[in-house]
């Protein structure tokens, strides 16, 4: 199956440092990645939309001078959070939609996530 | 909009009982619906799905849910629990006409336990 890896799984920084997390779609292509941010015992919420080559598509509420996303390749996103603070402590996951290489079009494959907590 | 709510943040079985997790959503339009599984510190597992055709849908490891449009309803079902099943569980609906498989509405998740 197709595999989507994100690195790294977990992360600790001090505050005000930046962190740089990837997601790297190993056996296929993938022109969209999807950023996911999930808060203990909850469910994800969308952060933002990836697309190789342009400018990420932020949802509402979400700080794009903050959550830095770029989509490099088409094996390839990172997402950066500037400048963390606590409250950005957090579980990020991504995932990758298939475009070809035999998989069904479009589904979503998900990353295993990268835990980031700041002190 | 589309929501999903997903009744029971925690649901517990004894091993080799029924498993029913549900899942209610609300869409102007037909939904593509999802159900996804969560171990520990790790990422989303497609279960299954439902885009067309046959409402009742068959996903991995034993796991089957219905489509019922009348109760807008898409439960998750295994007739017998393992042990191995232990996990958090995510019901998501798709906007069937919105073209991007990657606008999923989570529900809020159901963590299931499973007991020897």
């Amino acid at each position: 199956g197709a595999v989507v890896s994100q690195h790294p799984s977990r992360v600790i920084c001090k505050s005000g440092t930046s962190v740089k997390i990837e997601c790297r779609s190993l056996d296929f292509q993938a022109t969209t990645m999807f950023w996911y941010r999930q808060f203990p015992k909850q469910s994800l919420m969308l952060m933002a939309t990836s697309n190789e080559g342009s400018k990420a598509t932020y949802e509402q509420g979400v700080e794009k001078d903050k959550f830095l996303i770029n989509h490099a390749s088409l094996t390839l996103s990172t997402l950066t959070v500037t400048s963390a603070h606590p409250e950005d402590s957090s579980f990020y996951i991504c995932s990758a939609r298939a475009v070809s290489g035999g998989l069904p079009d479009g589904e979503l494959f998900f990353g295993e996530g990268s835990r980031l907590t700041v002190l | 909009a589309q929501s999903v709510t997903q009744l029971g943040s925690h649901v517990s079985v004894s091993e080799g009982a029924l498993v029913l997790l549900r899942c209610n959503y609300s869409s102007s339009v037909p939904p593509y619906l999802f159900w996804y599984v969560q171990y520990p510190n790790q990422g989303l597992q497609l279960l299954l799905k439902y885009t067309t055709g046959a409402t009742l849908v068959k996903g991995i490891n034993g796991f089957e849910a219905e489509f019922k449009k009348s109760e807008t309803s898409f439960h998750l079902t295994k007739p017998s629990a393992h042990m191995s099943d232990a996990a958090e569980y995510f019901c998501a609906v798709s906007d069937r006409y919105g073209g991007s498989q990657g606008n999923l509405i989570f529900g809020k998740g159901t963590k299931l336990s499973v007991k020897p």
